[in-house]
């Protein structure tokens, strides 16, 4: 089956700094990537959808400059925490979709603004 | 409204049936999932069911669709301590959204 992986799987960074997760593709060619956040013991949220070579959607109450997403190439997604804070502790999983309609998803990503 | 609901907790012991259910609010959803989370883990997709299907069986999983009272199950036969993990439905809103449940945690006993 279809691999998405994330780079890192944990990180630890003080507040007021930025911090960069990146979602691969392994064996296919992702035209669509999306970002979600996962509070503790909660569901999935939808933080944005990228195409390749466009500008991210975000959804509504997400905040595009703080959580910058880019997706510069059919395998590669990043999403950029700036300015981290206490708050933006969280799960973050990506996912790709190549071309089906099948998402496949990453093995996250634990964030820790200290 | 895009709420998706599901029980918080199930507990079962091994080689009983689990029944996880599910309530959805929109009719337009065209695909409805099922993906396992186990702990500090991503999403595995094991089933998913098309919107004009009532049933939907892959060995031990069995997917019920009442479209008409927007409930999903997700019966899990012989349930195995390695199935325990949280378990997400999910409905495809269009073509991109996927809108998840609020998530069940599933908890098997020896």
């Amino acid at each position: 089956g279809a691999v998405v992986s994330q780079h890192p799987s944990r990180v630890i960074c003080k507040s007021g700094t930025s911090v960069k997760i990146e979602c691969r593709s392994l064996d296919f060619q992702a035209t669509t990537m999306f970002w979600y956040r996962q509070f503790p013991k909660k569901s999935l949220m939808l933080m944005a959808t990228s195409n390749e070579g466009s500008k991210a959607t975000y959804e509504q109450g997400v905040e595009k400059d703080k959580f910058l997403i880019n997706h510069a190439s059919l395998t590669l997604s990043t999403l950029t925490v700036t300015s981290a804070h206490p708050e933006d502790s969280s799960f973050y999983i990506c996912s790709a979709r190549g071309r089906t309609d099948e998402q496949y998803f990453g093995p996250g990503t634990r964030l820790t603004v200290t | 409204g895009e709420d998706v609901e599901q029980s918080l907790f199930l507990s079962v012991r091994e080689g009983d049936s689990s029944v996880i259910n599910c309530t959805y609010t929109d009719s337009s959803s065209t695909y409805l999932y099922w993906y396992k989370q186990e702990p500090g883990a991503g999403l595995q997709l094991l089933t998913y069911i098309f919107s004009n299907m009532d049933m939907k069986q892959d060995q031990r999983l069995t997917v019920l669709l009442n479209k008409k009272d927007k409930h999903l199950s997700l019966r899990i036969a012989d349930t195995q301590t390695g199935d325990s993990a949280i378990y997400f439905c999910a409905e495809a809103l269009g073509f991109q959204k996927l809108v998840f449940g609020t998530g069940t945690r599933l908890l098997v006993s020896p």
